[in-house]
């Protein structure tokens, strides 16, 4: 079945920039999502088909996908997006099409 | 407002089964394909089992198939997930979502969650 691999964790200062991978066998000919969850609560899709946004999310949050990877990019970072992130596709590529996240990332904003 | 409320969560012995619900409202239910999801405590998110809009597709992860059934009623604006068999390793919060609009293969409207816990 298809893996998604990412990093456990990413630190960064505030006001810099954070990059999360999202490594999977040729991922960029896929569509790649990605969540932002925060402690105790549900996730919230932050990047859709791989660098769009859904509406009200920040244009400092931005995605590309090409290869094996995938990347979430957080620009000016900010305490409030401490949380795990998680990147997620549809694998049809098998005898019965399902959903694949990725084990997710830990965010620390020092 | 567009809302998902998950219930049916609980304390249940291995082996036992528990029927969860995910009531919709604020759009038009019967247009959306509908997934659950659930987290393990401390753990990632685990894509369960979809189903399509009018119900006649369904999908499940290998770990839950032949043991879990995905259903809705459009009627009542209402998702369910009947859990026989259960074992420890399905203690989760189980969360129902909603496909989004503008990319089918991504969930743009989760609910809260519903705890599930397996013990003796």
């Amino acid at each position: 079945s298809y893996v998604l691999t990412q990093p456990p964790s990413v630190s960064v200062a505030p006001g810099q920039t954070a990059r999360i991978t999202c490594g999977g066998n040729n991922i960029g000919s896929k569509s790649v999502h990605w969540y932002q969850q925060k402690p105790g609560q549900a996730p919230v899709l932050v990047v859709y088909d791989d660098s769009d946004r859904p509406s009200g999310i920040p244009e400092r949050f931005s995605g590309s996908n090409s290869g094996n990877t995938a990347t979430l990019t957080i620009s000016r970072v900010e305490a409030g997006d401490e949380a795990d992130y998680y990147c997620q596709v549809w694998d049809s590529s098998s005898d019965h099409p399902h959903v694949v996240f990725g084990g997710g990332t830990k965010l620390t904003v020092l | 407002q567009v809302q998902l409320v998950e219930s049916g969560g609980g304390l249940v012995k291995p082996g036992g089964s528990l029927r969860l619900s995910c009531a919709a409202s604020g759009f038009t239910f019967s247009d959306y394909y509908m997934s659950w999801i659930r987290q393990a405590p401390g753990k990632g998110l685990e894509w369960v089992s979809y189903i399509s809009s009018s119900g006649s597709t369904i999908y499940y992860a290998d770990s839950v198939k032949g043991r879990f059934t995905i259903s809705r009623d459009n009627a009542k604006n209402s998702l369910y997930l009947q859990m026989n068999s259960l074992r420890a390793e399905d203690t989760a919060v189980y969360y129902c979502a909603r496909e989004f609009s503008s990319s089918p293969d991504a969930f743009d409207i989760w609910g809260q969650g519903t705890m599930v816990t397996v013990s003796s």
